[in-house]
């Protein structure tokens, strides 16, 4: 099973907003409604931060959005923060033989 | 929520075995939760390996399961991971976490860098 391909980067100034794209299959992103997002600052473990491509855990901001077309994925920041420079990585469920199929990963810069 | 610790020798030989253990705390190895093993790559990719219910129920990823095995510690209330037959293309940020459902991982391990060389 293919990674899911991300952007490697993408960048934008305090308070504006930045997307990231994550490009599936049908046979993953496009096959189910369970896209994750998930955000990994430098030396650190990643953390959940949607799920089912659009629903917040408890505790994150609700600057992070996601939303599903097709076989892509997106994830909205809006109003960016100091704070919100990691690295970002999608997950879908890819069928009974590959439960997690994660994206390449984007490395946001905040400006 | 559950905090997890991975913990195990940082080298290993090639064609040896890595063993990696996952201490939970905060909560029972026994709730109803997938618990989770994901490496990352000195490039940075996550690669899902296996996950265990504190059944004994397990799925593996295809591409390891001919190496890959993973058990559950009730008296330990940790659960571990062995692979065996390493390479360097094992060497790898090896993840502990856990899934309540809906194929997410809710929550990770600080890691533990594996290193396969001689």
């Amino acid at each position: 099973q293919s990674a899911l391909t991300q952007p490697p980067s993408a960048s934008g100034s305090p308070g504006q907003s930045v997307t990231i794209s994550c490009t599936g299959t049908s046979s993953d992103v496009g096959g189910y409604d369970f896209v994750s997002w998930y955000q990994q600052h430098s030396g650190k473990a990643p953390k959940l931060i949607i799920s089912e491509v659009n629903k917040r855990p408890s505790g994150v901001p609700d600057r992070f959005s996601g939303s599903k077309s097709g076989n892509t994925a997106s994830l909205t920041v809006s109003g960016l923060q100091a704070e919100d420079e990691a690295d970002y990585y999608c997950s879908s469920h890819g069928g009974s033989n590959n439960p997690f199929v994660f994206g390449t990963g984007t490395k946001v810069t905040v400006l | 929520q559950e905090q997890l610790q991975e913990s195990g020798p940082g080298l290993v030989k090639p064609s040896g075995t890595l063993s990696l253990t996952c201490a939970v705390s905060g909560g029972s190895i026994s709730r109803y939760v997938y618990w989770t093993w994901v490496r990352q790559s000195p490039g940075k990719e996550l690669e899902w390996i296996g996950d265990i219910l504190h059944t004994g129920s397990i799925n593996y990823n295809p591409s390891l399961k001919s190496r890959v095995s993973l058990s559950v510690d009730k008296s330990k209330n940790a659960f571990s991971l062995n692979l065996s037959s390493v390479t360097a293309a094992d060497t790898a940020v090896y993840f502990c976490a856990y899934s309540t459902g809906w194929y997410r991982l809710d929550s990770w391990g600080q890691g533990a860098l594996v290193t396969v060389s001689s």
